[in-house]
């Protein structure tokens, strides 16, 4: 089946706007993570959203950042006025979150350059 | 210090050595134990996943877990070119608790 699908792949904006990051996670998956991975780091947690349970928000870096879940499927992260530091991939992930730990399934990115 | 530390390399081995890459943890709680591929300018994609102490094999790739020692390793036999990529290990204390990640490791595999 389709896996986790992420929209642009690629995004250039300039130093103040705004961008938008859409994920399409797999059908039937009830979480769903967004991760913000810089040039040779690993993954920074960002947000955590579980079915109609209050997201866990503890990882946006600043209230630049803020994401929303509609219907339970599509999430759209959002970046008010990017800025230099906020160039990275954006990855999301999402998971059946089962009995156990969580198999997380990814996305290809979307990879954010600020000018 | 770091919940997980995993050294990022990169490591550079010549075709069909033995790979052992490695991930330390602090916390004792943590039981499930996974193993993150990810080639360049992908995500990441599940490759091992292991409950509690002990060995998984699954072709070429082994997983260990040593929960004395807070210490995963997973070993890859016969190395490809293809298995160049960055690890990333991921711990977590159960379903109800967020996966903890590495930085990862970034290996080369020399032709």
């Amino acid at each position: 089946g389709a896996g986790v699908s992420q929209s642009p792949s690629n995004k250039v904006t300039e130093k103040g706007k705004d961008v938008e990051l859409r994920c399409d996670p797999i059908s039937g998956h009830t979480a769903l993570y967004w991760y913000r991975q810089s040039l040779g780091q690993g993954l920074e947690f960002l947000i955590y959203f579980q079915g109609n349970s209050a997201p866990d928000k503890s990882g946006l870096p600043s209230d630049r950042f803020s994401a929303e879940r509609t219907g339970g499927s599509v999430s759209t992260l959002t970046i008010q006025r990017t800025q230099q530091e906020d160039s990275a991939v954006y990855l999301c992930a999402s998971s059946l979150l089962r009995e156990g730990a969580d198999t997380q399934y990814f996305g290809p990115g979307t990879r954010l350059t600020v000018l | 210090q770091k919940e997980v530390e995993q050294d990022p390399g990169p490591l550079s081995v010549p075709e069909g050595a033995i790979v052992s890459l490695n991930c330390t943890y602090s916390n004792s709680a943590f039981q499930y134990f996974m193993w993150y591929r990810q080639y360049s300018r992908k995500g990441p994609e599940l490759l091992m996943y292991t409950y509690s102490s002990g060995n998984k094999e699954d072709g070429r790739f082994t997983a260990q877990v040593d929960k004395s020692s807070k210490y995963i390793s997973l070993f890859i036999r016969d190395s490809q070119p293809s298995d160049s990529a960055t690890y990333l290990c991921a711990m977590s204390e159960g379903s109800n608790y967020q996966l903890i990640w590495g930085a990862g490791t970034k290996l080369i595999i020399k032709p």
